[in-house]
């Protein structure tokens, strides 16, 4: 089975310019996560949905970012516009419904887009 | 609030040595997750073990062994025998019961495992 996919892999661009992150999840997950690794910050959440709705933004920098989930299979990450502030690796990661009410289900990663704003 | 400790910074073995990663965790809920995750060199962040706080008995998976103590708030991690291909980022993480959803993650343990 494939696992979560994103794209690109790499993105080197140069500040003011719009960003636009991928992520495919894993067929029949219903819950999709936005993360940023930084070596200052580590891993910490920006955004999840879940049944394609945005519940949980509060990670989420500021206004520049943007997220959407228009179907159960597609989610981006907008950054517009970008500054070298927002280098970092952006992972996504997604989760099946879980089996029990409140019961956490494991959180699959892709493998991230590195991205570098000049 | 949640807090993930991995005090190990970095540590260095040389291969077929056991190795032990330290996690610590703090939160105020009596049900929670606890996980590791392996990011190797290439980047990718790779979903190791998940564990609830109502089972606390320790697993093994051929060479890897996680060790949970709910009264000294750990979930150690052992390799055994270890090997090259064990060099890798290794994180800890926590998630709630109920509320938000995140991952709490700790900083990361880098091991590096010397031929």
């Amino acid at each position: 089975d494939a696992g979560v996919i994103q794209s690109p892999r790499h993105e080197v661009t140069e500040m003011g310019q719009e960003v636009t992150l991928r992520c495919k999840p894993i067929s029949g997950h219903n819950s999709l996560f936005w993360y940023r690794q930084t070596m200052m910050r580590g891993l910490e959440l920006l955004i999840y949905f879940n049944n394609n709705v945005p519940i949980d933004d509060s990670g989420m920098p500021e206004d520049r970012f943007s997220a959407k989930m228009p179907n159960a299979s597609f989610s981006t990450l907008k950054i517009q516009p970008s500054e070298p502030r927002d280098s970092a690796v952006y992972f996504c990661a997604s989760s099946s419904r879980p089996r029990l009410a409140g019961v956490r289900e494991t959180q699959y990663f892709g493998p991230g887009t590195r991205l570098l704003v000049l | 609030a949640q807090k993930v400790t991995q005090a190990q910074t970095e540590i260095s073995v040389v291969e077929k040595e056991d190795v032990t990663l330290d996690c610590v965790y703090e939160t105020r809920d009596t049900t929670y997750y606890l996980f590791w995750y392996k990011q190797p060199p290439s980047g990718e962040l790779v979903f190791l073990i998940r564990r609830n706080s109502f089972d606390e008995q320790n697993e093994i998976s051929g060479r890897y062994s996680w060790n949970f103590q709910k009264s000294t708030s750990s979930f150690n991690f052992t390799i055994t025998a270890s090997q090259v291909v064990d060099s890798a980022v290794y994180f800890c993480a926590l998630t709630q019961d109920t509320g938000r959803r995140a991952l709490t993650f700790g900083s990361g343990t880098r091991l590096q495992v010397q031929p």
